[in-house]
């Protein structure tokens, strides 16, 4: 079946660092999409990227999504303490409709 | 904007007993997700229904059965609980099935003693 890989698990960052978190997919996504949990909290939907390739920008956070749609990050400049939480890649892909989670990663952030 | 409703919000249940969970999806939203997630994991995804109908099946106990109802809430039901089962239920609800966002509920943490 479907896997959604992501790593890392854990990203300490000094305010201000930046940070990254990347997801790999065992097979082609029809699309992916980004969630952010914060502790206690449930999945806020982020962004959904759906083409081959494509770039999107949410002020201080970028998107992607490869150009062979099994890989996709999230980046985030400049982090804040606002930032904290578990950021989660779900994909779905072919005739298989779910979104497959990836087993998120945690940011904390040292102020 | 209304967003996806799950009641309860919290539950607590002895060994063996049966449980209800209930989802009430953003209204026109026709398609309903069950996801179960333990402490420090990644949501599971046990169920989904469009159209109230059984469109995907993930990793859900036999214990355990769903439906979607003709006013698009969804209710899952779990018997015979098990002290594993205790987690955080996460409904979510999106209009299509694919290339679509899922919002989700706040969820109802289930804690079986």
């Amino acid at each position: 079946g479907q896997q959604v890989m992501q790593i890392p698990q854990y990203q300490h960052v000094q305010e201000g660092e930046d940070f990254t978190t990347y997801c790999n997919s065992s097979t082609t996504l029809s699309n992916i999409q980004w969630y952010k949990q914060r502790p206690g909290g449930h999945p806020v939907f982020l962004i959904q990227l759906v083409k081959s390739g494509e770039v999107k920008k949410q002020k201080r956070l970028t998107f992607q999504f490869g150009e062979a749609k099994k890989n996709s990050s999230l980046h985030i400049t400049a982090t804040q303490t606002t930032d904290v939480g578990t950021y989660f890649c779900a994909g779905s892909g072919g005739s298989n409709y779910k979104l497959t989670f990836g087993k998120g990663t945690l940011l904390t952030v040292n102020p | 904007a209304a967003g996806v409703i799950q009641s309860p919000r919290h539950l607590i249940k002895e060994k063996r007993e049966t449980a209800t969970l209930k989802c009430y999806p953003i209204p026109r939203h026709d398609t309903v997700y069950w996801y179960q997630q333990g402490p420090g994991q990644d949501p599971q995804f046990l169920i989904s229904f469009y159209e109230k109908m059984q469109s995907d099946k993930g990793s859900i106990p036999d214990r355990f059965s769903a439906q979607q109802f003709s006013d698009y809430h969804s209710e899952l039901n779990m018997s015979s609980l098990e002290l594993g089962d205790s987690a955080l239920y996460f409904c979510a609800s999106s209009f299509g099935l694919s290339n679509t966002e899922a919002f989700f509920g706040q969820g109802t943490r289930l804690t079986v003693v």
